[in-house]
């Protein structure tokens, strides 16, 4: 039973364009979402989060988008650049159960 | 400030054998976790512990999986006999317990199992 659904396996996108990731969850207790980035060989490395009270949370060139009434949860990144190529995965925890289910993550590729 | 250090990189086994994955966490991150990530699949927890303390160990399979913090420190986690499903990338994270900063853990390079 997937609570976080990443659909999209991979997404490919020219540079200096838009990005938007897409998750979905399923269990509405879910009160606080997370985006970690992973480079081949590496672990994931933290990005941007964001509160089931707030809808959108900004860091830079990424932007968090939450619609609770959907559950679901968008990363934009803009401007797109080459180094952004990775994969990015969504996870969410709830509560004071901090335990974070993860999303089986999306390849973004950036094409120069 | 030196990240999360994980031991052995790669590791290649048979099925049946012993293997045994060491971590050692940032300095003063009191939350250390061991996840598992199969090909094609986000990180699963396998094991959670506050210092020393287990908090959380409930997908951790016991009859061949086991773990200890040492001194609430370096961990250590061992699977005794290894399975062919067993083969996955083993991340080790950390995290300082304090408000929001709780949830951003900080990860390891992993190591990679495969059990032939």
């Amino acid at each position: 039973d997937q609570q976080v659904k990443q659909n999209s396996p991979s997404l490919s996108v020219q540079e200096g364009r838009i990005s938007i990731l897409n998750c979905d969850y399923t269990n509405s207790m879910f009160d606080y979402f997370l985006w970690y980035k992973k480079y081949p060989a590496e672990g994931p490395t933290f990005l941007i989060s964001i509160s089931s009270i707030k809808d959108k949370n900004e860091d830079g060139r990424f932007t968090v988008f939450l619609n609770k009434s959907a559950k679901h949860l968008s990363l934009h990144i803009v401007p797109s650049q080459p180094g952004d190529s990775a994969v990015y995965f969504c996870a969410a925890s709830e509560g004071s159960n901090y335990q974070l289910i993860w999303g089986a993550g999306t390849k973004l590729i950036i094409k120069p | 400030e030196a990240g999360v250090a994980q031991s052995p990189r790669y590791k290649i086994i048979e099925k049946r054998q012993s293997v045994a994955f060491w971590c050692n966490p940032i300095s003063g991150h009191a939350t250390l976790y061991w996840y598992q990530q199969i090909l094609g699949q986000g990180p699963k927890l396998l094991i959670q512990f506050q210092n020393n303390g287990v908090v959380d160990d409930s997908q951790l399979p016991k009859d061949r999986f086991s773990a200890e913090r040492l001194k609430g420190v370096d961990s250590t986690l061992k699977i005794q006999p290894a399975k062919l499903e067993d083969s996955a990338v083993y991340l080790c994270a950390s995290s300082f317990r304090t408000g929001l900063a709780f949830y951003e853990q900080y990860f390891g390079p992993g190591t990679r199992l495969t059990v032939t």
